[in-house]
């Protein structure tokens, strides 16, 4: 069975300093995989997506950035941190050649302060 | 512009009585549809789908109906429990396989 990872859960940071999220699937070859941002009582907003290695499309210009180095490895990085970056990061795979449903991980809570 | 719409932020319904939550979509060419469920501080988990050849689908105490002349779909729950409690998503697929999701309808089930 597939399984997602993200860490941390629970992330407190100072405004200006760098960010790196991670997120790993297991169980799956070449998924698609996706960030999203949940703000506090708002939707999903996609950040990023990746159809494979080193491919990253980008759906918002944002103060973020997203690498895929492996695979099943999906990393989302800032150089300095806005107090707007703040809010519920979560991570997606989807099997992607038309099954599109995307099954997430637990999500990062970020603060920035 | 909103391609996926939930138009009630939240809705409150009696234990054991039916839960309808209501999804509109503008774009005809949207041909599946998912309904995920999320809790706070969680990622969101896939509930049920549905493709524009059907116009229902059902498992277990959760219906999915689509009304593609309407662009309408909507997710019944019945009974519904306190363990539904939670925010329900609507998510269309899209043209590129990307999901266009809703913003959301929190349910509340009330004892």
């Amino acid at each position: 069975s597939q399984t997602i990872h993200q860490w941390p859960a629970t992330l407190v940071q100072p405004v200006g300093s760098p960010l790196s999220l991670e997120c790993t699937v297991e169980g799956t070859s070449n998924p698609n995989l996706y960030w999203y941002r949940q703000a506090a009582g708002r939707g999903l907003q996609l950040l990023f997506y990746s159809v494979g290695i080193g491919q990253i499309s980008s759906e918002v210009p944002q103060n973020l950035s997203a690498s895929r180095p492996q695979d099943r490895q999906f990393i989302l990085s800032s150089k300095k941190l806005l107090l707007s970056d703040s809010g519920f990061y979560l991570c997606a795979w989807s099997r992607g050649g038309g099954q599109e449903t995307q099954y997430f991980g637990p999500g990062t809570r970020l603060l920035v302060l | 512009d909103q391609q996926v719409k939930q138009n009630s932020p939240s809705l409150s319904v009696q234990e054991g009585r039916i839960s309808i939550l209501n999804c509109d979509y503008t774009n005809s060419m949207f041909d599946y549809f998912l309904w995920y469920k999320k809790y706070p501080a969680e990622g969101p988990t896939f509930l049920i789908s549905i493709s524009s050849i059907k116009d229902k689908n059902e498992d277990g105490r959760f219906t999915v109906f689509l009304n593609k002349s309407a662009k309408h779909l909507s997710l019944h729950i019945v009974p519904s429990q306190p363990g539904d409690s939670a925010v329900y998503f609507c998510a269309a697929v899209d043209s590129n396989y990307q999901l266009i999701w809703g913003a959301g309808t929190k349910l509340i089930i009330k004892p």
